[in-house]
């Protein structure tokens, strides 16, 4: 089994609101990652826990705010979002042995998001 | 840093083998991966080379040469379900992170 699930889908939220994207993992992967994607342009890597710290900040404004509650759930807080964050955001974990070469990211559907 | 090339997009007929090649330039090289992604849709890994050589597996196969910072992804038998864009991604030693190159779009028409 390698999914990650991520919820809500799509979202839809104005540039006051504040809302949350969550994913999940149960294939008990240890690194857990948040990507940014605009249309037609490589993933962006936001940031990265391992062992449900962050370790891996990359320079993401402070709108964006990262939580691990365990090692299986991922959160991402938005508040105060601009129409340019419009993207997919899209969810990562893997085991997290980073010696190790074969570690592998698996990807979670994303959330779509508009800021109106 | 890391530099990583691979063509923007390329088209190819259902049937057909196509060749997406991704060169890339990194210190400490500790793994390349090759990722598939439909429009809307997430990444979905397909694989992975560390050393030199080719991993086949099934309609897809990857090659990869360390001394010349090159990997192709081959896919025979083409079908149209192949059209997508196709992300090489390297990783370095001690990191678990990826850096994706831009992607290669690929089109396979009747």
């Amino acid at each position: 089994d390698t999914e990650v699930t991520q919820t809500p889908k799509h979202l839809v939220m104005g540039m006051t609101n504040k809302k949350s994207l969550k994913c999940e993992q149960h294939m008990g992967h240890r690194a857990m990652y948040w990507y940014k994607q605009k249309a037609k342009k490589p993933p962006e890597l936001m940031f990265v826990y391992s062992y449900e710290k962050l370790s891996i900040n990359e320079s993401v404004p402070s709108r964006f705010s990262p939580e691990c509650p365990n090692s299986s759930l991922l959160n991402l807080h938005l508040h105060a979002l601009q129409p340019e964050d419009s993207a997919l955001y899209l969810c990562a974990s893997s085991q997290g042995d980073t010696y190790f070469s074969t570690d592998t990211q698996y990807f979670g559907p994303g959330t779509r998001l508009t800021v109106l | 840093g890391q530099n990583i090339d691979q063509p923007t997009e390329m088209t190819a007929t259902e049937g057909a083998i196509v060749q997406i090649n991704c060169t890339y330039q990194t210190s400490g090289f500790n793994g390349l991966f090759w990722y598939q992604q439909h429009a809307g849709e997430a990444p979905t890994f397909l694989s992975y080379n560390v050393l030199d050589g080719l991993e086949e597996k099934g309609r897809f196969s990857s090659f990869l040469s360390r001394s010349k910072g090159y990997s192709y992804l081959l896919l025979k038998e083409l079908q149209m379900k192949d059209s997508a864009s196709y992300l090489c991604a390297v990783r370095r030693a001690g990191y678990s992170t990826l850096t994706f190159g831009k992607g290669t779009m690929l089109l396979v028409s009747p």
